[in-house]
């Protein structure tokens, strides 16, 4: 079946400081992928919708300067958490869908963000 | 908002007893789809109803769905305890390409 990795599953960093997570498809082109964040036992809630070779589209609320999303090539989507503080800390889960199976969402391990 | 909502909210079996979780929705749906997510994990695809359809089964679980009512139901029977995890209903709905989650039910089974 549809593999999606993502990394790093697990990160602690500094107030201030830019986080990068990295989402790929592993065996399927994902056009389309999608990034969600989840508070603990809550959730999921879509932040936005990542598009290859073009701009993402952003949930309302969500700031796309805060939350930079580039989806450079098929099998590759980046979230970066620019300027971290302590209420960014979540866990963040992205997802694809193989355009062949088009219905089904595939989904990273997820990345557990503490900023302290 | 779109989301849907789940109940219960949590809910504690014994192993070998079934688990209903219900799930409700607002709007129009081509499909709804449930997902389990292990604690701090991803979560994995279990079963998918379209919206034509009234129910489904894979293995021990069943899934209706009633479009009139806006709702739906995973029942998985003869639990065990590697059931033990949060289950979530999402839908499928045309002008949207990412799915809306509903609030989802932590199921713990007792061994």
């Amino acid at each position: 079946g549809a593999v999606v990795s993502q990394h790093p599953s697990r990160v602690i960093c500094k107030s201030g400081t830019s986080v990068k997570i990295e989402c790929r498809s592993l065996d399927f082109q994902a056009t389309t992928m999608f990034w969600y964040r989840q508070f603990p036992k809550k959730s999921l809630m879509l932040m936005a919708t990542s598009n290859e070779g073009s701009k993402a589209t952003y949930e309302q609320g969500v700031e796309k300067d805060k939350f930079l999303i580039n989806h450079a090539s098929l099998t590759l989507s980046t979230l970066t958490v620019t300027s971290a503080h302590p209420e960014d800390s979540s866990f963040y889960i992205c997802s694809a869908r193989d355009h062949q199976l088009n219905e089904k969402l595939f989904f990273g391990s997820g990345t557990q963000l503490s900023v302290l | 908002s779109q989301q849907g909502e789940e109940d219960p909210q949590a809910l504690s079996i014994q192993e070998g007893e079934n688990a209903t979780m219900n799930c409700s929705y607002k709007t129009s749906i081509n499909n709804l789809q449930w997902y389990r997510q292990n604690s701090g994990r991803g979560l994995v695809h279990l079963i998918l109803i379209r919206s034509n359809e009234r129910e489904k089964h894979s293995g021990r679980l069943r899934v209706t769905l009633d479009t009139s009512k806006k709702s739906s139901s995973l029942l998985i029977t003869a639990s065990r305890a590697a059931d033990t995890a949060s289950y979530f209903c999402a839908t499928d709905y045309t002008g949207r390409r990412a799915l809306t989650f509903g609030s989802g039910t932590r199921l713990q089974v007792q061994p």
